[in-house]
């Protein structure tokens, strides 16, 4: 079975771009989250998705930060304009069901120059 | 307070030896809990998740919970080099998802 996908695994862009990370969960998972992760700290969560729904959103800086699962499976989220401090792994996870285990994907380090 | 509360180490053992990871957590509504292990420059891989009070096995490793004094502790028998990573513990309350900090652990030769 295909564990969670991610893409990029890398990105290095200047402030003030748009970028952007793609996410694929497994498949069958109607949970998926999205979670922002600084060195030497836990994951912390941005968005949860149930089906196309966010059910939870209350961490995202909405003013620069979105996100889509369309058709409720991939989900995109976007970060424009990006600063500095949004430097980060960006985590994605799903889940069977609500509150289960969670897998994660590789992730997508980026570096804002 | 934290919601999962972890001591960061770094935590040495050597190898062969059992090491203890210890997790508090603030809400006792709290329902259920999973260790994650996460080698340097990795993203979180799932070792073990429990529900219920006591005990939990799966092959070398060990949950335990104890809901009266909120701790969920992860045993790690006869520890191996391999094992050197951070360790995650994660509380779900109301499908709300609390990560700690990770403890550091690092197994000796």
């Amino acid at each position: 079975e295909a564990g969670v996908v991610q893409s990029p695994r890398y990105k290095i862009i200047e402030k003030k771009q748009p970028v952007a990370f793609w996410c694929n969960p497994i498949s069958g998972h109607n949970t998926l989250y999205w979670y922002l992760q600084n060195l030497g700290q836990g994951p912390e969560l941005l968005i949860r998705y149930e089906n196309e729904e966010a059910v939870d959103d209350s961490q995202l800086p909405k003013d620069r930060f979105s996100a889509e699962r369309l058709k409720g499976v991939d989900s995109t989220l976007k970060i424009q304009p990006a600063e500095l401090g949004d430097s980060a792994v960006y985590l994605c996870a799903s889940s069977l069901t609500r509150g289960g285990e969670q897998y994660f994907g590789p992730g997508t380090r980026l570096t804002v120059t | 307070q934290k919601e999962v509360e972890q001591n960061s180490g770094p935590l040495s053992v050597p190898e062969g030896a059992i090491a203890s990871l210890n997790c508090t957590y603030s809400d006792r509504g709290s329902q259920s809990f999973f260790w994650y292990r996460q080698y340097s420059g990795k993203s979180p891989e799932l070792i073990m998740f429990i529900y219920s009070n006591g005990d939990k096995e799966d092959g070398r490793f060990t949950a335990q919970l104890n809901k009266a004094s909120q701790y969920v502790s992860l045993l790690i028998r006869d520890s191996q080099p391999s094992d050197s990573a951070t360790y995650l513990c994660a509380v779900n309350r109301g499908n709300q998802f609390y990560f700690g900090t990770g403890t550091s652990l690092t197994v000796i030769p």
